[in-house]
C-alpha cells in the first residue's frame, strides 16, 4: 500500500509564524492529495483538496503544494484558531499521514 | 448544507460485529458526484479508512479490514452503514462516516463532509 510520512510529527510555533508541513508518498500520488484539519474532540474538516485546490471558505493564509511524491502545506501567518493537528491524505487508494501536531510556542 | 450522524452501540464484546449507521440530510444519498466512507480513529492516533460505497451499491474496502468488513446503503432511508465483525480491542475507536466529493474526469477525490463521530468500544 501507499504509506503517507509528514514530517515533523509535532512543531511549536509562535502566532504570526510562517509554518509548512511536509508530507511524503512512497510512490506517486499525482496531485491525489488532500489536507485537513482537527481540533481536539472534533472531526476532521478540509482545507486543500487536490494538493493546491483551497476548500471553499478556508482562510487563504492555507496553501498547498507538491505533485508526485512531495506535497507541502503551508500557513502563512498563524492565527490563534490554526493550533490544531494537520493530516494528508492520498486519495490513489486512500492512506493518511500520521499527523503533524502544531502546538503554540 | 448536507450533514451526517453516526449511530449504534457505544460497547460491544469482543468477537462480536460493530454495527453502525450514518444518517444523510441535506442532500439525497443518492445525488451528485459522491460516495459515501467510514474512518475511524483510535484514541491519541491517526486516521485509518475503512472503505467507502457508491449509492449504487458497489464498495471498495481497506485491505488490511476487508475480510471483516460489510458496508451497506439504503437509499430510501437516505442511509449508510457499517459492519466489522470479529471485533477485539484493537477496533476500539471513534468512527466517522463521511461525504466523498470526487472529480469525475480525474478521479481525484476528497473527503468533503464528515460526521461528529461516534467512540465505540470493545470490551467484555
Amino acid at each position: 500500500d501507499i504509506q503517507m510520512t509528514q514530517s515533523p510529527s509535532s512543531l511549536s510555533a509562535s502566532v504570526g509564524d510562517r509554518v509548512t508541513i511536509t508530507c511524503r508518498a512512497s510512490q506517486s500520488v499525482s496531485s491525489y492529495l488532500n489536507w485537513y484539519q482537527q481540533k481536539p474532540g472534533k472531526a476532521p474538516t478540509l482545507l486543500i483538496y487536490a494538493a493546491s485546490t483551497l476548500e471553499s471558505g478556508v482562510p487563504s493564509r492555507f496553501s498547498g503544494s507538491g505533485s508526485g511524491t512531495d506535497f507541502t502545506l503551508t500557513i502563512s501567518s498563524l492565527q490563534p484558531e490554526d493550533f490544531a493537528t494537520y493530516y494528508c491524505q492520498q486519495s490513489y487508494t486512500t492512506t493518511f499521514g500520521q499527523g503533524t501536531k502544531l502546538e503554540i510556542k | 448544507q448536507v450533514q451526517l450522524q453516526e449511530s449504534g452501540p457505544g460497547l460491544v464484546k469482543p468477537s462480536q460485529t460493530l454495527s453502525l449507521t450514518c444518517t444523510v440530510s441535506g442532500d439525497s444519498i443518492s445525488s451528485g458526484s459522491y460516495y459515501w466512507s467510514w474512518i475511524r480513529q483510535p484514541a491519541g492516533k491517526g486516521l485509518e479508512w475503512i472503505g467507502r460505497i457508491f449509492s449504487i451499491g458497489s464498495t471498495n474496502y481497506n485491505p488490511s479490514l476487508k475480510s471483516r468488513v460489510t458496508i451497506s446503503v439504503d437509499t430510501s432511508k437516505n442511509q449508510f452503514s457499517l459492519n466489522l465483525t470479529s471485533v477485539t480491542a484493537a477496533d476500539t475507536a471513534i468512527y466517522y462516516c463521511a461525504r466523498v466529493r470526487y472529480d469525475v474526469l480525474t478521479g481525484r477525490n476528497w473527503f468533503d463532509r464528515w460526521g461528529q463521530g461516534t467512540l465505540v468500544a470493545v470490551s467484555s
